[in-house]
């Protein structure tokens, strides 16, 4: 089975320019997380979607960053416009829960964006 | 609030020795859950374990060992005979049972040397 897929690998970018980062879920999930890893933070929630609806976006920086999910396949994190300090690794990461069990969440490969 | 401690930031060893990463964590909730993830120096994050909070059972599998010791609020994580694909920087978090949010440690780099 595919594991969770992000793209692009490496973003370089400069200033001022707008960033989208994209994520397919696990098939059959129907939660989707977005985190960001940073040295200084370490891994931070941003934003969690459940059967596509956001559900908490408490983690979102400024309202430089969005994220949507159009369907239950593909989410986006855009940034609008990318600042130097958000310079990151960007980790897409899904789950799903049945009943009392609780879910595993599965990253994708992270994107590491460099804002210039 | 959950909150997840990892004392170690680094740990070197040689080839074949043990090893094991402390994992403290705090939380109000009576049920939650507990992982252990893998970061290699490819940068993915690879999930390890899952542990409910209702289930202190050790667990192996393999080169590796987890002791959960809810009385001492502990999730630590032995690797056996370690061996150079084992450096990487390994993550505790901790999820509350209504919470889907996962709280990370700060992660211990782990260098395995031959």
């Amino acid at each position: 089975d595919a594991g969770v897929i992000q793209s692009p690998r490496h973003e370089v970018t400069e200033m001022g320019q707008e960033v989208t980062l994209r994520c397919k879920p696990i098939s059959g999930h129907d939660y989707l997380f977005w985190y960001r890893q940073t040295m200084m933070r370490g891994l931070e929630l941003l934003i969690y979607f459940n059967n596509n609806v956001p559900i908490d976006d408490s983690g979102m920086p400024e309202d430089r960053f969005s994220a949507k999910m159009p369907n239950a396949s593909f989410s986006t994190l855009k940034i609008q416009p990318s600042e130097p300090r958000d310079s990151a690794v960007y980790f897409c990461a899904s789950s799903f829960r049945r009943g009392r069990d609780t879910d595993t969440q599965y990253f994708g490969p992270g994107t590491r964006l460099t804002v210039l | 609030a959950q909150k997840v401690t990892q004392a170690q930031t680094e740990i070197s060893v040689v080839e074949k020795e043990d090893v094991t990463l402390d994992c403290v964590y705090e939380t109000r909730d009576t049920t939650y859950y507990l992982f252990w993830y893998k970061q290699p120096p490819s940068g993915e994050l690879v999930f390890l374990i899952r542990r409910n909070s209702f289930d202190e059972q050790n667990e192996i599998s393999g080169r590796y060992s987890w002791n959960f010791q809810k009385s001492t609020s502990s999730f630590n994580f032995t690797i056996t005979a370690s061996q150079v694909v084992d450096s990487a920087v390994y993550f505790c978090a901790l999820r509350g049972f209504n919470d889907y949010k996962l709280s990370f440690g700060a992660g211990t780099t782990v260098t395995v040397r031959a």
